[in-house]
């Protein structure tokens, strides 16, 4: 599986979208991209995935650079409750496991 | 709230003892996996299991042993307990063993003393 690199921690003000980058240089082009976010003291939450197309659902959307070499995680209109830490992470769709890395913590403000 | 469930939510145990740690699935998944999460780093993978086998492994030694039963729900057990086996243990259920949209337990936070 590619090794991700996130940026440690960002900070937003509630209601502006929030960007968050990864940077997966080494991605081959049957590894997708996955999201995960983990409030405090809960169990890492999907957020969304995608291999070369953007996508977006209720939560998020996802831009995938052409190259595939890094991609952002963009929450729209942030608010309070988005508060936790972002794991990108890059693996084939049939992998039976989920490689964390350490993730961005974004917190956001009022 | 993902269906998942976690059993017990805290637990402190002695070096050197065993220990068992318990999910259920969320209804209709036949997959479950359990991760490992020190205090500051992201959840490590520890094995997965799929229809009552074993499906994959990550880097944990054999004294880190599970169990899946017909209903899917799942054990993890932990024997030799060592004091950096201290950790929040996940557990995440899936419909198939790919490892996408995985829905996470609250986990069990595990104090080795």
């Amino acid at each position: 599986d590619a090794k991700t690199t996130q940026p440690t921690s960002m900070d937003c003000a509630e209601g502006r979208a929030a960007n968050l980058p990864c940077n997966h240089s080494t991605i081959s082009g049957n590894e997708y991209v996955y999201w995960y976010r983990q409030i405090h003291s809960q169990g890492p939450q999907y957020i969304i995935h995608g291999l070369k197309n953007n996508e977006t659902n209720e939560m998020a959307s996802l831009i995938i650079t052409e190259d595939r070499k890094s991609s952002t995680l963009i929450l729209p209109h942030a608010t309070l409750r988005d508060t936790a830490v972002y794991y990108c992470i890059a693996g084939a769709y049939n992998t039976d496991k989920l490689i964390f890395g350490t993730g961005t913590r974004l917190q956001v403000f009022p | 709230e993902t269906g998942v469930t976690q059993s017990p939510t805290h637990l402190i145990k002695t070096r050197g003892q065993q220990v068992t740690l318990r999910c259920s699935s969320q209804s209709g998944h036949n997959t479950v996996s359990w991760y490992q999460q020190a205090l500051g780093q992201g959840p490590q993978f520890i094995f997965q299991y799929y229809r009552e086998e074993e499906n994959g492994r990550g880097n944990f030694p054999p004294r880190f042993s599970g169990l899946q039963f017909p209903n899917y729900s799942s054990e993890l057990n932990v024997n030799a307990l060592e004091l950096d086996d201290s950790a929040l243990y996940l557990c995440a259920s899936s419909w198939n063993p790919r490892g996408t949209e995985a829905f996470f337990g609250q986990g069990t936070r595990l104090t080795v003393v």
